[in-house]
């Protein structure tokens, strides 16, 4: 079956430092791939996705991604944290038979000032 | 420009109550969604409906009923509500054709005491 694993619940970064989220996915044909931002009381939107080509994708608000087939992984990085940033993040598998997206458990992100 | 609508925000229900999630998308796609989402467990697929005329089972269909009115409308019901259906309702509507991800609403707030 499909699945994402984020192995980090919660990450505390300082504000201006660097930031990797971690992402493992298990499935069987190439993966399509997408990263969500969820800020409080609020719907998850849309920072970047994967379907093929380059693996290093860029995303909205700064973020990029890259995909490692031999490695399962599709982390999330920003070089340089902004305050704002602080939300929960969500790591999502497309599967097929209705375009369903499998999520991870989701990473929550805290910057300190 | 609305994108994804969901009626009520917030609603608390007596155990045994009933109540529909009412859902709406204005970017014509074909595809329409119910996750919720729980602590912890990040964004569980309820039901969907891959195009207008069709519903399948998600992962926790127990307890839930969908209808996909129209292609602009996908409701969820609870014909009796139980405390362990408390959670955060998202609907989210997507056409992967174009190469998106989903387009989420805000979500709805459910408290069953």
């Amino acid at each position: 079956a499909q699945s994402v694993t984020q192995p980090d619940i919660h990450i505390t970064v300082s504000e201006g430092a660097s930031l990797e989220l971690r992402c493992n996915y298990s499935y069987g044909a190439t993966p399509y791939l997408f990263w969500y931002v969820q800020s409080p009381g609020q719907g998850l939107q849309l920072l970047l996705k994967y379907f093929s080509g380059d693996t290093l994708v860029q995303g909205i608000k700064g973020f990029e991604a890259e995909f490692k087939r031999s490695q399962s992984s599709f982390n999330l990085r920003k070089p340089s944290v902004h305050w704002s940033d602080a939300a929960e993040y969500f790591c999502a598998v497309l599967t097929g038979g209705g375009n369903k997206l499998t999520f991870g458990t989701g990473t929550q992100l805290k910057v300190e000032l | 420009n609305a994108g994804v609508t969901q009626t009520p925000k917030f609603q608390v229900l007596k155990t045994g109550q009933s109540m529909t999630l009412q859902c709406a998308q204005d970017m014509n796609h074909n595809s329409m969604y119910w996750y919720r989402q729980d602590p912890g467990m990040g964004l569980r697929l309820i039901y969907y409906s891959a195009s207008e005329g069709t519903t399948d089972k998600g992962e926790v269909p127990n307890g839930y009923n969908v209808s996909r009115l129209n292609k602009r409308e996908f409701s969820l019901r609870l014909e009796s509500a139980a405390p362990s259906q408390t959670s955060v309702y998202f609907c989210a509507s997507s056409e992967f054709g174009r190469g998106d991800g989903y387009t989420f609403g805000s979500g709805t707030r459910l408290t069953v005491v």
